[in-house]
């Protein structure tokens, strides 16, 4: 079975400070993808990578950043927490684009 | 237009019910399309991939419009355990084109 894993469940942080989300996967997979699903607005594509320190923006990048300097690993980074941040994170990743499988999410309130 | 429209639901239907669902898309040049589930406060799964000749898994069909751009998912004989969100989910016309995903239909089976 392929395994996706997010590094916590639930996170609280304080504005302004910087957050780290890892997301691990264990199939060997190229591709990765980090979403925020918010209610009424479905899931929504922040960055992806296609290959180790390979990384293309999606739909809404600011504000964030990644990191992927392992193909197993794809962190995404809050430079600078702000509430509007509050969400679940959900990280994916699949063999040349198709079935995405995804991780249990991180839920992440900014205060 | 969106890329990928679903009414959002909620669809309450009783035990042994058939319902279905529809989703249009704007990019004509899509090639790939899916449905996926996503049970509350979980992941959302693959499940299953939606062919051009229509696809059968049990008690769901999945169909292609492409003249039309939409595609639909008939659940027969409906559980309990059917009840879920339902994305609809576009590739472009690459295959390593990120995944769109659309808003998702809520279903309700209600005994």
């Amino acid at each position: 079975d392929v395994k996706v894993t997010q590094s916590s469940r639930y996170l609280v942080k304080r504005t302004g400070e910087k957050v780290f989300l890892e997301c691990v996967q264990d199939m060997d997979h190229e591709n990765m993808f980090w979403y925020r699903q918010d209610p009424g607005l479905g899931l929504r594509l922040i960055y992806f990578s296609y290959d180790v320190k390979m990384k293309e923006k999606g739909d809404i990048p600011e504000g964030y950043s990644v990191s992927r300097e392992k193909k197993e690993r794809f962190s995404l980074i809050l430079e600078s927490a702000s509430t509007n941040q509050t969400s679940m994170y959900l990280c994916a990743s699949s063999l040349y684009g198709y079935e995405q499988y995804f991780g249990p999410g991180t839920r992440l309130t900014v205060t | 237009r969106k890329e990928v429209e679903q009414d959002p639901g909620p669809f309450n239907v009783p035990e042994g019910a058939t319902v279905a669902f529809n989703c249009t898309y704007s990019n004509s040049a899509s090639q790939s399309f899916f449905w996926y589930r996503q049970d509350c406060r979980k992941e959302p799964k693959l499940l299953m991939s939606v062919y051009s000749s229509g696809n059968e898994d049990g008690r769901f069909t999945a169909q292609l419009n492409r003249a039309s751009q939409y595609i639909s998912l008939l659940i027969r004989d409906s559980k309990l355990s059917d009840s879920a969100t339902y994305l609809c989910v576009v590739i472009g016309n690459s295959g390593n084109t990120p995944l769109v995903f659309g808003k998702g239909t809520r279903l309700s089976v209600i005994a």
